[in-house]
């Protein structure tokens, strides 16, 4: 069964660095992609970013790039994202999700929390 | 404001049938696939449908999933009170190159 346990989530000040946490099992991680998507309280899902197979690829939304960095160890069946500059809209539930060939993602993670306070 | 438009809420009955409605462009839904997610606030977002019709194992026919131009449909026959949660339609934008999503359709089964 696919599991997805996402970590590393807590408050942190404007400004400031988070590093996010995901462990997979269940599955051959380096076979697929991974990406991480946010949702803000009582809001939508919002996609944060992209990596491929061997990391050799990534792709970010424009509302975070220049300051999130995705990566993954495959050795380790993880994947990272470091979160610098962190602004107050950053706030949300941040998921890691497994991508699917075609259509975006299938199985997801329950989400950590960032809260980043002023 | 999403990328994809899809409605605030939706409510029927349990065991009638309701379709929510997912409407983008040519650069989203026009040319890529959908996927639909049913999501409980707190926890891990579930895919209902992918390659805009398709089911995952262990999902029941009673979803599915279409496509026609620039907008996908969800439908959702025999309603159940489990059924109540937001439902998302997600998929890759080429002029954005990013993975857009719905604004969220709340389901309630009255």
């Amino acid at each position: 069964e696919v599991h997805l346990v996402e970590s590393g989530g807590g408050v942190v000040r404007r400004g400031g660095s988070l590093r996010l946490s995901c462990a997979a099992s269940g599955f051959t991680f380096n076979d697929f992609g991974m990406s991480w998507v946010r949702q803000v309280p009582g809001k939508g899902l919002e996609w944060v970013s992209s990596i491929n197979r061997d990391g050799g690829d990534t792709r970010y939304a424009a509302s975070v790039k220049g300051r999130f960095t995705i990566s993954r160890d495959n050795a380790k069946n993880s994947l990272y994202l470091q979160m610098d500059s962190l602004r107050a809209e950053d706030t949300a539930l941040y998921h890691c999700a497994r991508d699917l060939a075609a259509s975006p993602f299938d199985y997801w993670g329950q989400g950590t929390l960032v809260t980043v306070s002023s | 404001q999403s990328v994809l438009t899809q409605p605030p809420s939706v409510s029927a009955a349990p065991g009638q049938k309701v379709t929510i409605s997912c409407s983008g462009s040519s650069s989203n839904i026009g040319n890529n696939y959908v996927s639909w997610y049913q999501h409980l606030p707190g926890t891990a977002p579930k895919l209902l449908i992918f390659d805009h019709n398709k089911r995952p194992s262990g999902i029941p026919d009673r979803f599915s999933g279409s496509k026609s131009g620039t907008s996908a449909t969800l439908g959702i026959t025999g309603l159940q009170t489990g059924d109540e949660a937001d439902y998302y339609c997600g998929t890759w934008d080429s002029s954005l190159r990013a993975v857009v999503f719905g604004g969220g359709t709340k389901l309630t089964v009255l």
